[in-house]
């Protein structure tokens, strides 16, 4: 079985302050690894992802990840936060279909950003 | 908008009645997916089609519940004789089976379901 765990519910980081927001997962075999952000009464909007290659994956507004295969860690960040950064971000999982995992994602529990003016 | 769409995006309905939810996906996106957010928790996946053909269903999706791709575009979700923990964010999702982009799933605004 897959698992995410966001060991955060709320990170709350001053603007112009760098930001992180913490992820760890288990699966079998390598990870696809997802992070996407949510807006109040939204559905989810896809930030970034890493599948494969470079450890360090850019993704939309400013937003990068790490993936850390002997942590098992996926954490999201960014240099500088924003005001208009402050929503829920969820990390999710997904092992190779055919793997027992089939192609549903597994997602945390979510982590609420409050970037403070 | 050529994003996912989904209707309705509330519905208030009585324990007992029969609710229904259309998502449509991406325009050419084969896959699509349907997920439950409860308040204060990530998504779960409940169903999962390729073209009109469902390919996975959760141990969440009770006998109640019953989703139709019928031509491979559209999807609808139906809940029958809805009880009070239906109540939800019902979320629907699309990606590609092919290609670049094929793991990344597009999610459309949700249905709110309340159900009194």
């Amino acid at each position: 079985a897959q698992s995410v765990a966001q060991p955060e519910d709320q990170v709350n980081v001053a603007e112009g302050n760098p930001l992180t927001v913490k992820c760890t997962y288990s699966v079998s075999g390598n990870p696809y690894l997802f992070w996407y952000v949510q807006y109040p009464n939204r559905g989810l909007q896809f930030l970034l992802k890493y599948i494969t290659g470079d450890n360090l994956v850019k993704g939309s507004y400013g937003f990068e990840a790490e993936f850390n295969k002997s942590q098992t860690s996926f954490h999201l960040k960014k240099p500088s936060a924003l005001v208009s950064d402050s929503a829920l971000y969820f990390c999710a999982v997904r092992g190779l279909p055919g793997r027992g995992s089939a192609r549903q994602l597994t997602f945390g529990s979510g982590t609420q950003l409050t970037v403070l003016p | 908008d050529t994003g996912v769409s989904q209707n309705p995006r509330h519905k208030i309905t009585k324990r007992g009645q029969n609710v229904t939810f259309r998502c449509d996906p991406i325009s050419e996106h084969n896959r699509l997916y349907w997920y439950r957010q409860t308040l204060g928790q990530g998504p779960e996946f409940l169903t999962y089609f390729q073209n009109e053909a469902q390919l996975e269903k959760s141990r969440l999706l009770s006998d109640r519940f019953s989703a139709e791709r019928p031509k491979g575009s559209f999807s609808t979700l139906e809940i029958q004789r809805t009880e009070q923990g239906d109540s939800a964010m019902y979320l629907c999702a699309s990606s590609l089976a092919a290609g670049a982009d094929t793991d990344t799933q597009y999610f459309g605004p949700g249905t709110r379901l309340t159900v009194l």
